[in-house]
């Protein structure tokens, strides 16, 4: 079977960083995805990771460690509007490819 | 269209009836998944389709749920004589085949059995 762990909720105030980190137990690991969702909202994808190394798109990044089973979503310059939950989610083959998730990790963002 | 649609967005029924959620993809998607999302918790996966075949049904819950898909087009799922622990938020996503680890969610079925 497959498992992730991340934190169930990160505070932070507003210019700051933060990371998010993901565990996770799998086999047929493809890739790591995060996901962003809203209260209320649709889950929406922000990063993927297959390789080793940091992805950057933005004020967002994303780290993968494969040796490890660990990888990283980091916030720099957070807002108010990144106040929400994120979800690390891992591509596996079972047969075919599809992803599997956290328990999402609730980040507060105060002024 | 420009992006997946669900309906309906809130469906409220009784203990004991059938509901059908309908899930319209992305056009050109042919993979599609549906999920089910306790609240505050996680995305549970319940079923994968590639076209309209479902290679992966592994996550439904209980013969209460099935669901089928048209070609590569809208999907249903219908959940029978529902019970109070089917409520829930019922997303459906569709993706590229080749690119599974990028889905685009709809708004999501917020279900009540009451």
């Amino acid at each position: 079977g497959q498992s992730l762990e991340q934190p169930s909720e990160v505070t932070a105030v507003e210019g700051a960083i933060v990371q998010i980190n993901c565990t996770y137990q799998t086999s047929g690991f493809y890739g790591l995805s995060w996901y962003q969702q809203h209260d209320g909202g649709a889950p929406t994808f922000l990063s993927y990771n297959a390789l080793d190394g940091l992805e950057e798109t933005g004020r967002f990044s994303s780290f993968l460690s494969r040796s490890d089973s660990y990888g990283y979503l980091l916030l720099q310059e957070l807002q108010m509007k990144d106040s929400a939950s994120y979800f690390c989610a891992v591509t596996v083959n079972t047969g075919f490819q599809k992803l599997v998730f956290g328990t999402g990790t609730r980040l507060l963002v105060s002024p | 269209g420009a992006g997946v649609s669900q309906s309906p967005s809130n469906k409220v029924t009784e203990k004991g009836k059938d509901v059908e959620l309908r899930c319209d993809p992305i056009s050109g998607h042919t993979a599609l998944y549906w999920y089910r999302q306790r609240l505050g918790q996680g995305l549970e996966f319940l079923i994968y389709f590639q076209g309209n075949s479902a290679p992966d049904k592994s996550g439904l819950p209980s013969d209460r749920f099935s669901a089928e898909r048209t070609g590569e087009s809208v999907s249903t799922l219908t959940i029978q004589r529902t019970q109070q622990e089917d409520s829930a938020v019922y997303l459906c996503a569709s993706s590229l085949p080749s690119n599974s680890y990028e889905q685009y969610f709809g708004p999501g079925t917020r279900l009540t059995v009451t």
